[in-house]
């Protein structure tokens, strides 16, 4: 089944431990990126990639760090995690970058930080 | 910049028809997305355009107006299943593949 997929779904953890989303798909998808949606203010973009090893900041970087080392994984760091990045993260993929290719979205994980 | 703009929640009747409509400012268009989002979920796919017009696909139809900066989602024959949140994506050409999201329209469908 085509899909993308993130871990985990739900994790909760204090100020200042470093984690990592990993988010991972099986359709040769060469675009990948990070999204954060908060109550209010939607769905935000963090970092993008368009491909292995090409990656740029969305509008919300801070705090966060990504790599691509291989087409299928793109990997959310948070590497001292505050409580105002307690949110709900989706990772999506699309076959390429260029006009009208559609998103397809991972489950989502939902983050607390305390 | 981009600025979007959807109103918050919109209530409708089973077997109605609803118009959600979206209004955006971008500095470079390069098409529009529609996505629907069920609370808790990721979000899904439903139409995209990027010439002005009328696109339809079943159930669901999505107009645009670049020159107005303006696009509706239609959804006729409304079922309680269609009650979530629908998502307004404008894609510049600043970025590649940049989508800028607005905050969503939660759609109320009662019997």
């Amino acid at each position: 089944e085509a899909q993308v997929t993130q871990n985990p779904r739900y994790l909760i953890t204090v100020t200042g431990k470093k984690l990592t989303v990993t988010c991972s798909q099986n359709m040769n998808h060469e675009y990948m990126s990070w999204y954060r949606q908060d109550p209010g203010l939607g769905l935000r973009q963090i970092y993008y990639s368009m491909n292995v090893e090409v990656t740029d900041k969305g509008d919300v970087p801070e705090g966060y760090k990504v790599s691509r080392k291989e087409k299928r994984n793109f990997p959310l760091i948070l590497e001292s995690p505050s409580p105002n990045q307690t949110s709900l993260y989706f990772c999506a993929s699309s076959p390429r970058a260029g006009q009208g290719f559609e998103q397809y979205f991972g489950p989502g994980t939902r983050l607390t930080v305390t | 910049g981009q600025n979007i703009d959807q109103p918050t929640e919109m209530t409708a009747t089973e077997g109605a028809i609803v118009q959600i409509n979206c209004t955006y400012q971008t500095s470079g268009f390069n098409g529009l997305f529609w996505y629907q989002q069920h609370a808790g979920e990721a979000p899904t796919f439903l139409s995209y355009n990027v010439l002005d017009g009328l696109e339809e696909k079943g159930r669901f139809s999505s107009f645009l107006s670049r020159s107005k900066g303006y696009s509706y989602l239609l959804l006729k024959e409304l079922q309680m299943k269609d009650s979530a949140s629908y998502l307004c994506a404008v894609r510049d050409n600043t970025g590649f593949q940049k989508l800028v999201f607005g905050t969503g329209t939660r759609l109320l469908v009662s019997p």
